[in-house]
Parts: C-alpha cells; sequence; structure tokens
C-alpha cells in the first residue's frame, strides 16, 4: 500500500469555480504535510505548507484531519493557470528531511 | 542564482551503457535527494546525502550508485542501463531550517533506455 494516495483525476473544473481534492497517508508518523505543484513536463514546486489543522492562502486553502489520516486542498475561482498536477506529500518525525511523495491529482481548469 | 541544475536534459542510453547525471546547486543546501518519477507511482527516493561526502539509500536504490564529493554537487550513476530504468530524474536539494521541509527540485533528466 502507498504511504500517500491520492485520486489521479483528472477533475476537470470550469473557470471560476470551486474544486476540491484529498490525499490520505498511513504512516500516523507523519508530522509536516505539503502540497506541491507539477506542471506538465516540469519540477514540482512548493505550492503550501500544512503543519496543524490547515491554512490558507489567497484562493486556496489546506486542511488536514489527523484522526481520519487525510488532507484536503481547496481551490476557489479557479484560474487557467491553475491547470496542473498537486502533489501530496508527507515528511515523518523519522525522516532527515526525505518525503513520501503522493502520485498526485490532476486538475484541469476550462474556459 | 540559479536554484538547482541538472545536466544533461535529455539523454537516450542503450542496454548496458553507462551514464552519470550531474546535479548542481548554488543554495549552499546541505541535503540533496535524487528521485524518479514514473507514471501513476509519484515521485520514489533513489539515493539522498544529507552533508558533503556522505550518502544514503532511498526507497529504490537498485542499478544506481551515488557520490557527493562537494558540498554543491550530487552526482547519480547508472553503472549498465537497463528499461525498467526509464524514468524522469529528479534531483532535489533542501535546508532544513525552521521546520520548512521545502524542497528545491531542478528541472528534470529524461532517461530512455532503449
Amino acid at each position: 500500500r502507498k504511504e500517500v494516495e491520492q485520486d489521479p483525476g483528472p477533475f476537470n473544473v470550469p473557470e471560476g469555480a470551486t474544486v476540491a481534492f484529498n490525499c490520505t497517508y498511513s504512516n500516523s508518523a507523519s508530522q509536516s504535510f505539503f502540497w506541491y505543484r507539477q506542471d506538465c513536463r516540469k519540477e514540482p514546486k512548493l505550492l503550501m505548507s500544512v503543519y496543524s489543522s490547515g491554512n490558507e492562502d489567497g484562493r486556496f486553502t489546506a486542511q488536514l484531519n489527523r484522526a481520519s489520516q487525510y488532507i484536503s486542498l481547496l481551490i476557489r475561482d479557479s484560474k487557467l493557470s491553475d491547470s496542473a498536477t498537486y502533489l501530496c506529500v508527507a515528511l515523518t518525525t523519522d525522516s532527515w528531511g526525505k518525503l513520501q511523495f503522493g502520485a498526485g491529482t490532476q486538475v484541469v481548469v476550462t474556459p | 542564482n540559479a536554484g538547482v541544475t541538472q545536466t544533461p536534459k535529455f539523454r537516450v542510453l542503450k542496454t548496458g551503457q553507462s551514464m552519470t547525471l550531474l546535479c548542481a546547486q548554488d543554495m549552499n543546501h546541505e541535503y540533496m535527494y535524487w528521485y524518479r518519477q514514473d507514471p501513476g507511482m509519484g515521485l520514489r527516493l533513489i539515493h539522498y546525502s544529507v552533508g558533503e561526502g556522505t550518502t544514503a539509500k532511498g526507497e529504490v536504490p537498485d542499478g544506481y550508485n551515488v557520490s557527493r564529493l562537494k558540498k554543491q554537487n550530487f552526482l547519480l550513476g547508472l553503472e549498465s542501463a537497463a528499461p525498467s530504468q526509464t524514468s524522469v530524474y529528479f534531483c532535489a536539494s533542501n535546508r532544513i531550517a525552521g521546520g520548512a521541509y521545502e524542497q528545491y527540485f531542478g528541472p528534470g533528466t529524461r532517461l530512455t533506455v532503449t
């Protein structure tokens, strides 16, 4: 079983709409979580860090539910430029910055 | 400030050939990583280094070797390439400060082994 699992999508979203998707993790020792964004054939880049119950950055809101072991990402007022693959990432307490990556959720924002 | 760079960007190898991928970072980061990314699999850690002169195995180390002779460089070697090593390889680095753990990635190397 993968340590971090994501719905691969694609989530097709009309421009201006809201989209949300989850990521589940199996290692209860995971302490920190991140959402990375990856554009087609490009390198991943950090979108948000999720340290406590969640946080918000502009149109993006991340929430963490430790009891159910999942993290969610919500994108409001979707833009065409939000089309990308979103990688859910977990850091465990026993690692030296080693991250566990999910396979990603593809989001396609349409005009 | 170039960040993380990787050489080469593309390469095609025949089975059994060898090659070295070079990763360089100019951010004075202590930690460096090599990942491979395959469709549906996500990024998987091959090897990593927590400082100059040190390396350690990650999740999928077989068939690869690494060296970190200089702090800014992390080399990934394939001694005898196999078709199963066809993948996109990403190098990353970070300076674990304040618990941020943000990893900065290079642009990737697309390797095809025929």
